[in-house]
């Protein structure tokens, strides 16, 4: 099955900084990568997403990048703020046995210090 | 719209009760999911369904059984409740797999 691994683990940065976590996958043939926010105590949240045809996207601060030769995806945080800080899951999706299944990254905890 | 709407939101069990989590979505979406997220750890998945009377294991179903008898509904239940299923419960919804989905509040669950 699909395996995605996702690193680092944890990361702290100043406010104002750029924050970059990547996310490799194993099977070529997952085309669909969302990203979601977790803050402390809360449900996730998706932040932005990416289709296997589509090299890049951005939504104000955030940016997600997709590599499909490498087999890897990362997403890019610019001018982080402290609301910045909480869990974020990266996810890649693949159609298998006529369903699409979608595999979680392990996450990687974000700390924006003021 | 409610979205995706979990209860209850906290519960306490003995070791051996039974109890059934709620999920309901009114958003008319074809798949739904029940995941468990131990404390700061990630999400796995136990059960998930593509549609009304269609279920399959995820990750780690031991324990656990769902039912989805109507597209709004999939409800998680544990049968001989045990320490190890002390976690926060999370539903979600999504149209299909190539669409975001869409979590609950997360259900915490203490089994003592």
């Amino acid at each position: 099955g699909e395996n995605v691994e996702q690193h680092p683990s944890t990361l702290s940065v100043q406010e104002g900084d750029s924050a970059v976590i990547k996310c490799t996958y194993s099977d070529s043939a997952s085309n669909y990568f969302p990203w979601y926010k977790q803050e402390l105590g809360k449900r996730p949240q998706l932040i932005i997403d990416i289709r296997s045809n589509v090299g890049e996207k951005k939504d104000q601060r955030i940016a997600v990048t997709l590599n499909k030769t490498a087999k890897h995806f990362s997403l890019h945080i610019t001018e982080t703020q402290p609301e910045d800080s909480a869990v974020y899951f990266c996810a890649a999706s693949i159609k298998s046995g006529g369903y699409q299944k979608v595999t979680f990254g392990t996450g990687t905890k974000l700390q924006v210090i003021p | 719209n409610a979205g995706v709407t979990q209860t209850p939101k906290f519960r306490i069990l003995k070791i051996g009760q039974s109890m059934t989590l709620q999920c309901a979505q009114d958003m008319n979406h074809n798949y739904m999911y029940w995941y468990r997220q131990d404390p700061g750890m990630g999400l796995k998945l136990i059960y998930y369904s593509v549609g009304a009377g269609i279920t399959d294991k995820g990750e780690v179903p031991n324990g656990y059984n769902v039912s989805r008898s109507t597209t709004e509904d999939f409800p998680l239940r544990l049968e001989l409740a045990a320490p190890s299923q002390t976690s926060v419960y999370f539903c979600a919804s999504s149209y299909d797999n190539y669409q975001p989905q869409h979590f609950g509040d997360g259900t915490r669950l203490s089994i003592l």
